[in-house]
């Protein structure tokens, strides 16, 4: 079965500090894709990135950065210089795919990011 | 582009009742996808409707329902409502094809039942 660790519940930092919210999960497929995702106060999950199982570059996109190493199953998020606005719940989530050719999102149990003035 | 859509944006009924979640997704895309996220159990799949038709559920009793319609909005049904199905329900949409496409989420309806 699929599984997806986040094993921070909550972090707080002073702005203008750099974060780094762990993710490691599990799975049997070879074939599979990782994300993360945002969720302020107001509930919508705002898709931040998807990265595939054959990809293990890190990706960075502003102040945004992260660190797939498949050999220790971890897909971590680091957020560069934070921002009170940066406050939410962070989810990583693992793809299934099902038949069909759809897929399901098991999700961790997501890190909530306090940053503060 | 619009983004995802859902209605109501919060909803109170008593147990027993039955209610009724809408969701429009982006323009272009043909799958629906519902999540369920009650406090103390985590964002859980529900449900997966593509092209009219329900292709998976998850762990979760028949009383969860819906259909998507030929616009390929959807509707999530849940009939004889229970206290614990007090959550926020989510809705997201990806474009169909086989492997995995990202999904988008809506605002989501948060029920709470009394």
């Amino acid at each position: 079965a699929q599984k997806v660790t986040q094993a921070q519940t909550e972090i707080s930092v002073v702005e203008k500090e750099d974060v780094t919210l762990d993710c490691v999960y599990e799975t049997r497929d070879t074939t599979y894709y990782l994300f993360w995702y945002k969720q302020p106060p107001s509930g919508e999950l705002v898709f931040l990135i998807r990265r595939n199982s054959f990809d293990e570059q890190n990706e960075i996109s502003g102040r945004y950065s992260w660190n797939f190493q498949k050999s220790t199953s971890s897909f971590n998020f680091t957020i560069t210089a934070s921002q009170v606005v940066d406050s939410a719940v962070y989810f990583c989530a693992l793809s299934e795919e099902l038949t069909g050719g759809g897929n399901k999102l098991t999700f961790g149990t997501g890190t909530q990011l306090k940053v503060e003035l | 582009e619009a983004g995802v859509t859902q209605s109501p944006t919060h909803l109170i009924k008593t147990r027993g009742q039955q209610v009724t979640l809408r969701c429009s997704p982006i323009s272009g895309h043909t799958s629906v996808y519902w999540y369920q996220q009650a406090l103390g159990l985590g964002l859980q799949f529900l449900l997966w409707y593509d092209e009219g038709e329900e292709r998976n559920r998850g762990n979760f009793p028949p009383r969860f329902s819906g259909r998507q319609f030929p616009n390929y909005s959807s509707e999530l049904n849940v009939n004889a409502l229970e206290l614990e199905d007090s959550a926020l329900y989510l809705c997201a949409s990806s474009t169909d094809g086989p492997g995995t496409d990202t999904q988008y989420f809506g605002p989501g309806t948060r029920l709470t039942v009394l």
